[in-house]
């Protein structure tokens, strides 16, 4: 997954603490997403981003904020953390492929947020 | 909106085929895909399937598109513990860079 780098790995939070979740891309795609995955649920779109400067909310985006300053980072923040934000949460952008075409998506590795 | 449904679980002995299934309801998805989930890893794509094809194979992977019915399969034969992992399908409609994913099959390899 070295196209897609997350930070941290791991993270234990207290309630209404604070945090960002980095994430950086390798290549200089305009799309990038970020996911969150709870056991049985799949994947959730929180927010993405069609290019630096502009973000729009996917299907679960209370409780968090994005930005794009910048088209290799996309941080997701969580202001005040609640358990019901413990999950997994996915970075990713698109894919190249045969042909040029970038209608996949390439995962980074995930971070593991536990809120207690 | 549109929905991608999986079962959750798919218990096979080791040697045998497996065989998961996804229905979807987005009648102009363009591209399905099958993305495979090791343990404590992220999503990696498997193989991916064109809405125009019926079916596409790859080694050990099988995948068949049945348009009318709306309905993905994918078959991997001789399924090894190593292919013990979560399944997912994901469909993605012309012009959109937004797939909807279904919520993974978990596929357990057993000797």
């Amino acid at each position: 997954n070295a196209g897609v780098t997350q930070t941290p790995k791991f993270r234990i939070l207290k309630i209404g603490q604070s945090m960002t979740l980095q994430c950086a891309q390798d290549m200089n795609h305009n799309y990038m997403y970020w996911y969150r995955q709870d056991p049985g649920m799949g994947l959730k779109l929180i927010y993405y981003s069609v290019g630096a400067g502009i973000t729009d909310k996917g299907e679960v985006p209370n409780g968090y904020n994005v930005s794009r300053s910048t088209t290799e980072d996309f941080p997701l923040r969580l202001e005040l953390a609640a358990p019901s934000q413990t999950s997994v949460y996915f970075c990713a952008r698109p894919e190249a492929r045969q042909g040029g075409s970038t209608d996949t998506q390439y995962f980074g590795p995930g971070t593991r947020l536990t809120v207690l | 909106g549109e929905d991608v449904e999986q079962s959750l679980f798919l218990s096979v002995r080791e040697g045998d085929s497996s065989v998961i299934n996804c229905t979807y309801t987005d009648s102009s998805s363009t591209y399905l895909y099958w993305y495979k989930q090791e343990p404590g890893a992220g999503l990696q794509l498997l193989t991916y399937i064109f809405s125009n094809m019926d079916m596409k194979q790859d080694q050990r992977l099988t995948v068949l598109l049945n348009k009318k019915d709306k309905h993905l399969s994918l078959r991997i034969a001789d399924t090894q513990t190593g292919d013990s992992a979560i399944y997912f399908c994901a469909d993605l409609s012309g012009g959109s860079y937004i797939p909807t994913f279904g919520r993974g099959t978990s596929l357990i390899v057993h000797p």
